[in-house]
């Protein structure tokens, strides 16, 4: 069974810095990973997509990088602003899982004016 | 541009009571989704369909029933609600098989079982 272990849980940083965010996750077969952010009282939204294909996707600030093979991703957010104050999950999927996306606990974030 | 709809957004039941949540989306979607989330156990998919007429049991099944009443529609069923079903549920959607394409999320309804 996959297992995903975002770290840190959380993590509180000053307006301005750059940060990574880390995704971990056991079975490597996997067919995408999705990152999405989550705001208090909220539903989901999709951040990101990547291909197992593919080694980075980049929207705007946002750059995710994949490592299939060692199991890992990586979120980065350049120059934080107080309004990404929120908590970001990643969800690799396995093909022959059906339609699950496994989810981690989430990194919960707070960027500080 | 409404998106995923659910309703309700908050309910409190009391045990062995029945509800249902109802979701539609507005994307023209194939495939729908219902999670729970619940602190410590992230997020865990209950039931999807893949399309209209289809439904599938996801991870956590036992409990609850869904209904695909049409492409739009996707409703969850508690028939004998208990406390351990206090959660946050989640819809989704996407065109097709979340796997291969951007999921989209509800709002979400708070339920409490007392």
């Amino acid at each position: 069974k996959q297992e995903v272990t975002q770290i840190p849980a959380a993590l509180s940083v000053p307006e301005g810095e750059n940060l990574v965010l880390n995704c971990s996750f056991t079975d490597s077969a996997i067919y995408n990973l999705q990152w999405f952010r989550q705001d208090p009282g909220k539903g989901l939204t999709s951040l990101l997509l990547i291909q197992s294909s593919q080694r980075e996707q980049t929207s705007g600030r946002l750059n995710a990088s994949l490592d299939k093979s060692s199991g890992r991703s990586t979120l980065y957010i350049a120059a934080s602003q107080p309004g990404d104050s929120a908590t970001y999950l990643c969800a690799p999927a396995i093909l022959n899982a059906g339609n699950m996306l496994t989810f981690g606990g989430g990194t919960r974030l707070m960027v500080k004016p | 541009n409404a998106g995923v709809t659910q309703t309700p957004k908050f309910q409190v039941l009391k045990t062995g009571q029945s509800m249902t949540l109802q979701c539609a989306q507005d994307m023209n979607h194939n495939s729908m989704y219902w999670y729970r989330q619940d602190p410590g156990m992230g997020l865990r998919l209950i039931y999807y369909s893949a399309s209209e007429g289809t439904t599938d049991k996801g991870e956590v099944p036992n409990g609850y029933n869904v209904s695909r009443l049409n492409k739009r529609e996707f409703s969850l069923r508690l028939e004998s609600a208990a406390p351990s079903q206090t959660s946050v549920y989640f819809c989704a959607s996407s065109l097709r098989g979340a796997p291969g394409n951007t999921i989209y999320f509800g709002e979400g309804s708070w339920l409490t079982v007392v």
